[in-house]
């Protein structure tokens, strides 16, 4: 499969431990996104990585979490003392050539914080 | 305020139908717009992109008129199949930016 992985796909955490998402994007593509998706609502933009480079972040990335792209392919993102209310699917995404602009996701990680 | 806004729903059409889901942007520098198709807990996968000038793939029609800042979409001979959560996404710079999504259940 050459598309976008992620792993793992669900994770379940008790409040107040700490973590980590990794996604591998497609082979070749040099763009890289975060996203945050809860029940209703559509995916919230969370970071961007051109190569290694994390080029933006958006207000809703607080200083619990933290995302790195250290050699420019995979990414993790780390979320530290989670909460409830980070509960939601993570997903990533990969766009650049081949494919142009067009983003692909991954199938997400669901985190489940009790 | 979202930078895309649509229609929740749902919209529930019988087979067959035509049925058509509008949005509207706040981000007048947006320069990119799509729509995307997600299945329940699925991710979501790109429908369409959209232009100025119109485009159409099979029973799909999509619209972009940037004087009103608003997107189309066009559902024609609706199948059980397009059953799905239809977003609507215009970017912000590197950024896209989802709607909410609006519910589309066809029926037999």
């Amino acid at each position: 499969d050459t598309g976008v992985s992620q792993d793992p796909r669900h994770k379940i955490t008790k409040r107040g431990q700490n973590v980590t998402f990794r996604c591998d994007p497609i082979s070749e593509h040099n763009r890289l996104y975060w996203y945050r998706q809860t029940l209703g609502q559509g995916p919230e933009f969370l970071t961007y990585f051109q190569n290694e480079a994390q080029l933006e972040k958006s207000r809703l990335l607080s200083d619990r979490f933290s995302a790195e792209r250290p050699k420019g392919s995979f990414s993790t993102l780390e979320i530290q003392r989670t909460e409830q209310g980070d509960s939601a699917m993570y997903l990533c995404a990969s766009s650049g050539t081949p494919g142009g602009n067009t983003i692909y996701f991954g199938e997400g990680s669901w985190l489940t914080v009790v | 305020r979202k930078e895309v806004e649509q229609d929740p729903g749902p919209f529930n059409v019988p087979e067959g139908a035509t049925v058509a889901f509008n949005c509207t942007y706040s981000n007048s520098a947006s320069q990119s717009f799509f729509w995307y198709r997600q299945d329940c807990r699925k991710e979501p996968k790109l429908l369409m992109s959209v232009y100025s000038s119109g485009n159409e793939d099979g029973r799909f029609t999509a619209q972009l008129n940037r004087a009103s800042q608003y997107i189309s979409l066009l559902i024609r001979d609706s199948k059980l199949s397009d059953s799905a959560t239809y977003l609507c996404v215009g970017n912000s710079g590197y950024a896209l930016n989802f709607g909410k999504g609006t519910s589309l259940l066809v029926t037999p």
